[in-house]
C-alpha cells in the first residue's frame, strides 16, 4: 500500500513537498519504482519523477518538471517524497505516488497513493 | 501537448467491439502500457508490452501495435468498460515516460 501525505494547499512561487509512505515493499527494492505522476483538466496525466535503486539510486524527471522537481527517498522511513519548487497555479493538480515494475519502454505501475489534490493559490 | 496523440471520445455498443488507438514517433521503438480510469479513481493498468494483461484483467480486452500505432481493443464492451483510457511509454527522446491525451469510452 501507498499512503500519500502533503498540503492541500500551496502559495505560488513556494515549494510543494508531498510524502508517500510504503507499506508491503522496501523503497530500495530492485524490483520497484518508486514514482509520482499529476493529473490536471488541461494538463491530462503527466509523469514527474522515478526513482529506484538497482545496485546503487537513480533519478528520473520529466521534461516539464525536470528544473524544480527533487524526488528523495528515504531508507529509514520506507517512503520516497516529491518536492516542486517555484510552483504556479499551472501546478494546481491531483498528485498520485505509485509503484512500478521494470519493464524499460512504458510505466507497469501496479499499485497507487491515493491521490492528493494541490491547489496552488494565494 | 502530449507526444502521444488518441482520439478525444469514442463510443460502443453493449456487447460490440471498439479499438481506441495511441499514435506517437516512439511507438515504432517502444511497446505502451494501458490504463483505465473512472471518475474518482485512480488508473487501473489493463494493458501493458505486446499484449500482455495483468492478473484480473478480463480478456475481453487486448493489445496490439503496427508502425507509429498501439491499439487498445475491448471485444464484447460491458457497461463498466465506460471510462477513460491513457497510453502510456516512452517519449521521442527516450529519456522521459509520456501518457497519451486520453480516450473517452461512452457505452451505448
Amino acid at each position: 500500500q501507498l499512503h500519500q501525505s502533503g498540503p492541500g494547499l500551496v502559495q505560488p512561487s513556494q515549494t510543494l513537498s508531498l510524502t508517500c509512505v510504503i507499506s508491503g515493499d522496501s523503497v530500495s527494492s530492485d524490483t520497484a519504482g518508486w514514482t509520482w505522476i499529476r493529473q490536471s483538466p488541461s494538463r491530462g496525466l503527466e509523469w514527474l519523477a522515478r526513482s529506484y535503486r538497482r545496485s546503487k539510486w537513480w533519478h528520473d524527471y520529466g521534461a516539464s518538471v525536470k528544473s524544480r522537481a527533487t524526488i528523495s527517498p528515504d531508507t529509514s522511513k520506507n517512503q520516497f517524497s516529491l518536492h516542486l519548487k517555484s510552483v504556479t497555479p499551472e501546478d494546481t493538480a491531483v498528485y498520485y505516488c505509485a509503484r512500478d515494475r521494470p519493464t524499460g519502454d512504458y510505466l507497469m505501475i501496479d499499485f497507487w497513493g491515493q491521490g492528493t489534490l494541490v491547489t496552488v493559490s494565494s | 501537448s502530449s507526444e502521444l496523440t488518441q482520439d478525444p471520445a469514442v463510443s460502443v455498443a453493449l456487447g460490440q467491439t471498439v479499438r481506441i488507438t495511441c499514435q506517437g514517433n516512439s511507438l515504432r521503438s517502444y511497446y505502451a502500457s494501458w490504463y483505465q480510469q473512472k471518475p474518482g479513481q485512480a488508473p487501473v493498468l489493463v494493458l501493458y508490452g505486446q499484449n500482455n494483461r495483468p492478473s484480473g484483467i478480463p480478456d475481453r480486452f487486448s493489445g496490439s501495435s503496427s508502425g507509429n500505432t498501439a491499439s487498445l481493443t475491448i471485444t464484447g464492451a460491458q457497461a463498466e468498460d465506460e471510462a477513460d483510457y491513457y497510453c502510456n511509454s516512452r517519449d521521442s527522446s527516450g529519456d522521459h515516460y509520456v501518457f497519451g491525451t486520453g480516450t473517452k469510452v461512452t457505452a451505448l
